[in-house]
């Protein structure tokens, strides 16, 4: 049964590109959260899609957009890229609206 | 507004040594849940224990335990008789049950490491 599967695992943009991250969830899961990880800090919450729709969102910029599609895989999408959204971006699926989170290895953005 | 702390940054000790690890939280919800997670250098968070906020009883698996205390809004985790395995970064993290997604607000982690 596989887990949280994130894609790329690692990648490098130039200042000012967009960048689209692909996570797709546990299996018997419907709903798809976003964080960010700055190195040396805690996950930031940046928004959860249930039934294709964005159902919470944190505190981030229009600079960042996802989408999830009918399979409940998801997309994170981040746009005019900073030297600061070098991180690492943890996608976490789960059932409904319980906290039986699973996490992903993540992917690891470079910003240059 | 939810706040998590976790004052300790980095923790070193020799295996079989006991290591608390601190948590303190910032709610003005009466109903919110507390976590714990581990994260190793593989970078997936893996879940270590959930409580919610009516439930003070302390638990203990294995040779985990978690002191729940809402008099002082800590939720501080033990490990007993550690070992290398245990390295890892560890997170606390909450959630109030009145938001929509049941977003975690996670605390800045601190770093266990185990020396043989």
């Amino acid at each position: 049964d596989a887990g949280v599967t994130q894609s790329p695992t690692h990648l490098i943009k130039t200042r000012g590109q967009q960048v689209t991250l692909r996570c797709s969830p546990k299996s018997g899961h419907d709903t798809v959260s976003w964080y960010q990880q700055a190195l040396g800090q805690g996950p930031q919450f940046i928004f959860q899609y249930y039934e294709e729709e964005e159902r919470q969102r944190g505190n981030f910029p229009d600079r960042f957009s996802g989408h999830q599609f009918p399979n409940y895989s998801s997309e994170l999408n981040v746009n005019a890229l900073l030297l600061g959204d070098s991180a690492l971006y943890l996608c976490a699926s789960s059932f409904g609206q319980t906290y039986g989170y699973t996490f992903g290895s993540g992917t690891r953005l470079t910003v240059v | 507004a939810q706040k998590v702390t976790q004052a300790q940054t980095e923790i070193s000790v020799v295996e079989k040594e006991d290591v608390t690890l601190d948590c303190v939280y910032e709610t003005r919800d009466t109903t919110y849940y507390l976590f714990w997670y581990k994260q190793p250098p593989s970078g997936e968070l893996v879940f270590l224990i959930r409580r919610n906020s009516f439930d003070e009883q302390n638990e203990i698996s294995g040779r985990y335990s978690w002191n729940f205390q809402k008099s002082t809004s800590s939720f501080n985790f033990t490990i007993t008789a550690s070992q290398v395995v245990d390295s890892a970064v560890y997170f606390c993290a909450l959630s109030e049950a009145n938001n929509a997604g049941n977003m975690l607000t996670f605390g800045g982690g601190t770093r266990l490491m185990v020396k043989p």
